[in-house]
């Protein structure tokens, strides 16, 4: 039974580039959802998806925050234009559209 | 504008006694409480959760209590064990599927042996 995985586990990328985070969810999770936790901080909610749609992206920073799950399963969250303040660890989760939500091991990103 | 407080940065419990962590909250639209513990390296893991129509809420050494008229929940573990020794974080949900979770900043547990 795997649980719910997150490619990279590190990502280093300099001030401007994009980046693209990946998320595996739990085979037949219907929801899904992406959290960004700065350091010393607890998980802040970025947006969720019910099968392949977005139903709630207000937590997304900026316009330069994506999101993206388009068959319902692997979903991706891009970063363009990286700043220095999108450092930081993001989390993704899924559930089988119950409040308890399985999170994978997050994805750090270091924007130097 | 912080919803879910956790006051405790952290708290340090001799092994086999209660440990106690709290947390407070502002929002009174929240009816739907869950606490998470996460290990280093590794995504937070559920632990237990309670409604708000419920006062308390037991599974094994775990009890979480509600308070809702001060906006107040603790998590207790007895016996603390060495094992326990992790980050918990409260969170809040307003719906009962826990859709948006609202995180505090967590409190570092140790249990020492």
């Amino acid at each position: 039974g795997a649980g719910v995985s997150q490619s990279p586990r590190y990502k280093v990328a300099k001030r401007g580039q994009d980046v693209a985070l990946r998320c595996d969810p739990i085979s037949g999770h219907v929801s899904l959802f992406w959290y960004q936790q700065a350091l010393g901080q607890g998980p802040e909610f970025l947006t969720y998806f019910q099968n392949e749609a977005q139903l709630d992206k207000s937590g997304l920073p900026s316009d330069r925050f994506f999101a993206e799950r388009p068959e319902g399963s692997v979903s991706t969250l891009k970063i363009q234009r990286t700043q220095k303040e999108d450092s930081a660890v993001y989390l993704c989760a899924s559930s089988w559209d119950s409040y308890e939500q399985y999170f994978g091991p997050g994805t750090r990103l270091t924007v130097t | 504008d912080q919803q879910v407080k956790q006051n405790s940065p952290s708290l340090s419990v001799q092994e086999g006694r209660i440990s106690i962590l709290n947390c407070d909250y502002t929002n009174s639209m929240f009816d739907y409480f869950l606490w998470y513990k996460k290990y280093p390296a590794e995504g937070p893991t559920f632990l237990i959760s309670i409604s708000s129509i419920k006062d308390k809420n037991e599974d094994g050494r775990f009890t979480v209590f509600l308070n809702k008229s001060a906006k107040h929940l603790s998590l207790h573990i007895v016996p603390s064990q060495p094992g326990d020794s992790a980050v918990y974080f409260c969170a809040a949900s307003t719906d009962r599927y826990g859709n948006k979770l609202v995180f505090g900043a967590g409190t570092i547990l140790r249990v020492k042996s």
